[in-house]
């Protein structure tokens, strides 16, 4: 079965900088276009940034772009997330979710929170 | 890239219909296919219940209905069952390629 379970969330100082992983399993990853998605505390779903199949093509949201960068290991199966200059609004639940064809996602992981505080 | 225009809230008692709207612009919702309907319980997270505007992925309940019209979609839940209560998100596929979310829609059975 599909599963998808991310992982490197914690607490960080704003300005620092985090990685999160994304491990995936029972399917074929280097197939999928994958995303990041992020819900602060009692918000709403924000897309993040999307990395096609095999890592040639990056998008991001505007108010991340030039701060995280999305990356993909197809032979570990493993998505990324790289956090850096960290701000307080950043602080959310992250969500590493499959893109199908059709363009929806089809499978979503548990998240991991991230919280910027001193 | 800003955020689709959902209702904040929605609500109807058991037994009744209701539908949640979803408005963007001909960037987006507007210029394509690709709108899909999340449902979100409290710490979980979301499922896919409506993508390509109106099809139904295998396992979600016939009660789930989308459509289009210009820059709005909507989600129709007939039938409503206290089940249902949860949070609603739209998506859309954008000019970008990008992709983005509405504010969400809390939907409350009464």
């Amino acid at each position: 079965q599909v599963q998808l379970v991310e992982s490197g969330g914690g607490v960080v100082q704003p300005g620092r900088s985090l990685r999160l992983s994304c491990a995936a399993s029972g399917f074929t990853f280097s197939d999928y276009g994958m995303h990041w998605v992020r819900q602060a505390p009692g918000k709403g779903l924000e897309w993040v940034a999307l990395i096609s199949y095999d890592g040639n093509s990056k998008y991001y949201a505007d108010s991340v772009k030039g701060r995280f960068t999305i990356s993909r290991d197809n032979s570990k199966n493993t998505l990324y997330l790289q956090v850096n200059s960290l701000r307080a609004e950043d602080t959310a639940v992250y969500y590493c979710a499959r893109e199908v064809a059709s363009i929806f996602f089809d499978y979503w992981g548990q998240g991991t929170l991230v919280t910027a505080s001193s | 890239q800003s955020a689709l225009t959902q209702p904040a809230s929605v609500s109807g008692s058991p037994g009744q219909s209701i539908t949640i709207s979803c408005t963007g612009t001909s960037s987006d919702v507007g210029g394509y296919k690709f709108v899909s309907w999340y449902q979100q319980n409290p710490g979980k997270a979301p499922k896919v219940m409506i993508y390509d505007v109106s099809n139904r992925p295998s396992g979600v309940s016939n009660r789930f209905s989308g459509s289009k019209s210009g820059n709005t979609a909507s989600l129709t839940i007939s039938g409503l069952q206290a089940e249902d209560e949860a949070d609603y998100y739209c998506s859309s596929y954008t000019s970008d390629n990008t992709r983005v979310f509405g504010g969400g829609t809390k939907l409350t059975v009464l």
